[in-house]
């Protein structure tokens, strides 16, 4: 249980153009979802919390409207990012939360890596 | 202050001995969750073993065992019996219970496992 998918697993795209990226938990229901971006050889740096029908989260640098966050319903949330540049190429790894048998456990994604050219 | 410090970037073990990743914590909260994370080069996360606070006995999970030390405020991985597949990151990350939401990660640890 507690599957977390992630589409799509890889894209590339043209600078100046937009992405979206979708999380979805399969086999639960999430009422928070949180964003990460990791670089190459560091740690996840969470981008922001989304919890299901309110504005999600952000935290310090990360720009909002650079980064959208769309939390429609229980079980799914994207990641829009506008106008991509180079410098947004990442992997970006969403997890869900969900009660489990150690409290509120965080269920991760398989990550996204992006590409802008 | 860095809530979760590794200090090893990198280490090396051979096959089929053990080996510890070391992972200190910083809080003030007395409820708090300790995780430890392997991620391989696909980039998954897999969560591989968990530490409660409150917990009066050190986790163990198989081959993993978390040499919780709450005074020193360390919680260290140890890996049992290294496999080639056990070639990773690893990351140790905390949970506060007054944020239960919001996971603090460390920079991971690197573990190369030689034959």
């Amino acid at each position: 249980g507690a599957v977390v998918s992630q589409h799509p697993s890889w894209v590339i795209c043209k600078s100046g153009t937009s992405v979206k990226i979708e999380c979805r938990s399969l086999d639960f229901q999430a009422t928070t979802m949180f964003w990460y971006r990791q670089f190459p050889k560091q740690s996840l740096m969470l981008m922001a919390t989304s919890n299901e029908g309110s504005k999600a989260t952000y935290e310090q640098g990360v720009e909002k409207d650079k980064f959208l966050i769309n939390h429609a319903s229980l079980t799914l949330s994207t990641l829009t990012v506008t106008s991509a540049h180079p410098e947004d190429s990442s992997f970006y790894i969403c997890s869900a939360s969900s009660r489990g048998h150690t409290g509120y456990e965080q269920y991760f994604g398989p990550g996204t890596r992006l590409t802008v050219t | 202050a860095q809530k979760i410090t590794q200090t090893q970037p990198g280490m090396f073990v051979q096959e089929k001995e053990a080996v510890t990743l070391d992972c200190t914590y910083d809080t003030s909260d007395p409820s708090y969750g300790l995780f430890w994370y392997k991620q391989p080069s696909s980039g998954e996360m897999i969560f591989l073993i968990y530490q409660g606070s409150y917990d009066q006995q050190n986790a163990t999970e198989g081959r993993y065992s978390l040499n919780f030390q709450k005074a020193r405020k360390s919680a260290n991985l140890v890996i049992s019996a290294s496999q080639l597949g056990d070639s990773a990151m690893y990351f140790c990350a905390m949970r506060e219970a007054r944020n239960f939401n919001k996971f603090y990660f460390g920079s991971g640890t690197k573990l190369n496992v030689k034959p």
